[in-house]
């Protein structure tokens, strides 16, 4: 059975970074068949996919054009995780983030998720 | 993108009766592969958003067989056949065709 595990800051400052990164257990980030994601939820946006990043013989990112120029999905094959950089962060930011398992090969479902992490963006 | 549309926003029932959502989308989610990528996720109270219903109508692993989902093209809908108090919470639909991968607003399920 897949778990991953959030670990990241809840506050984070205007203008600065919000870091996550999300520990997989029980797959591997390198899988050929799994991707592996960002999404977050906020009463005024609802559940909002940021992108993801997948390994296919290389290493790719898709990301939603929202965020485009300001996020960064990473893997670390070293150490199973994956995880989320988001620079010149506002108030619209603040949001519960999840990463998220996507099984893609004809399926295409999200069949693991996070435990969600509260990021507050406020000084 | 994508505009996934959900109706009712807001779902009282009874337990034991049926319930009923809709989905809507921008587009055709009928892929060339003859797949159509649509997924149900429930989100319980206090929890991260929970599989349901993947490929319109295929339920995944665990989930009861009240829950239904059916629709072709733009059109789709979850049933519960009998609705149980564990039910309640946020339905969300999203179509898994094309990036960005989009969600329906959400339809909340309370008990009346």
């Amino acid at each position: 059975q897949v778990q991953l595990q959030q670990s990241g800051p809840g506050l984070v400052k205007p203008s600065q970074t919000l870091s996550l990164t999300c520990a997989i257990s029980g797959d591997s980030v390198s899988s050929n068949s799994a991707a592996w994601n960002w999404i977050r939820q906020s009463p005024s946006r609802g559940l909002e996919w940021l992108g993801r990043t997948y390994y296919r013989s290389t290493w790719s990112n898709d990301y939603a054009v929202s965020v485009k120029s300001r996020i960064t999905i990473n893997p670390d094959t070293s150490k199973n995780q994956f995880s989320l950089h988001l620079n010149s962060v506002t108030p619209e930011d603040t949001a519960i983030y999840y990463c998220v398992r996507w099984v893609g090969a004809g399926y295409n479902y999200f069949d693991s998720w996070g435990q969600g992490t509260l990021v507050t963006v406020s000084s | 993108d994508i505009v996934m549309t959900q109706s009712p926003l807001s779902l009282p029932v009874t337990p034991g009766e049926p319930a009923s959502i809709s989905c809507r989308s921008s587009q055709s989610l009928l892929h060339s592969d003859g797949n159509t990528y649509l997924d149900w996720y429930l989100q319980k109270p206090g929890q991260s958003p929970q599989l349901l219903i993947y490929l319109a109508s295929n339920r995944a692993s665990g989930v009861p067989d009240r829950f239904s989902g059916s629709g072709s093209g733009t059109d789709f809908t979850l049933k519960i056949s009998r609705v149980e108090a564990e039910d309640v919470g946020f339905y969300y639909c999203m179509q898994a065709l094309h990036t960005p991968l989009t969600f329906g607003g959400g339809t909340k399920v309370e008990i009346k």
